[in-house]
């Protein structure tokens, strides 16, 4: 069964460091997102890519964030200077459609800022 | 932008009963609304989406319902079993005109034998 993937697994990364967050998305997907998890808490929208350019951003995203396409199966999100309240869960999800389909997420990438 | 308040933190139940969690949004009626499964550090799984001119979506033990008057959607989960044990996410649209989800904060399910 066709599956979202990301790497790494974990990461820990010293506060200033840049940081780049790889997933493949499932491959006749047209929707890309990624989400992030503090712990504890809910699971919340970054940021959603379409066509090679970003659909909708939350206010989260800011401009330390940037997402990429590189080429035609990876997907990557980078966070240029970290900052301790970056440590979190970060999700990648695809979906087939717009709206009201589901989204598959992959197992996460755990961000641990130090 | 959306609020969605799920009920309670955590729901113990035991074995063979019927498992109800609630959903219950603020705003304005999404177009649809979707259920999660989230187990300890991994992704949310896709359970069943429910459109708002539908009232219930079934699928195997679990059963989804939508009402737009009350702002609020059901999920049960009939026969519970401890594999069933997780926490539940409550999923719909953003912001009118988006369509990417936001989530609530979920309940955790734990299903005793």
């Amino acid at each position: 069964e066709p599956e979202v993937t990301q790497t790494p697994s974990h990461q820990v990364t010293q506060m200033g460091q840049e940081v780049i967050l790889r997933c493949v998305p499932i491959s006749n997907h047209l929707y890309f997102y990624w989400y992030r998890q503090i712990l504890g808490q809910k699971v919340e929208f970054l940021v959603s890519f379409y066509n090679n350019e970003i659909s909708e951003k939350s206010e989260i995203f800011d401009d330390q964030f940037s997402v990429e396409r590189p080429d035609g199966s990876n997907f990557t999100l980078k966070i240029r200077s970290t900052k301790l309240e970056d440590s979190a869960m970060y999700f990648c999800a695809s979906s087939p459609g717009q709206g009201n389909t589901e989204a598959f997420f992959g197992q996460g990438t755990r961000l641990t800022v130090v | 932008s959306q609020k969605i308040e799920q009920n309670s933190e955590a729901l113990n139940i035991q074995e063979g009963k019927t498992a109800t969690l609630t959903c219950n949004y603020t705003n304005y009626s999404p177009a649809y609304l979707q259920w999660y499964r989230q187990d300890p550090g991994r992704g949310p799984v896709f359970l069943l989406l429910i459109r708002e001119n539908e009232k219930e979506k079934r699928k195997e033990r679990l059963k989804v319902t939508f009402d737009t008057t009350l702002k609020q959607s059901l999920f049960h989960i009939t026969a519970s079993q401890p594999a069933d044990s997780a926490t539940y996410l409550c999923a719909l649209d953003i912001e009118i005109g988006y369509s990417t989800l936001t989530f609530g904060k979920g309940t955790m399910l734990l299903v005793s034998p």
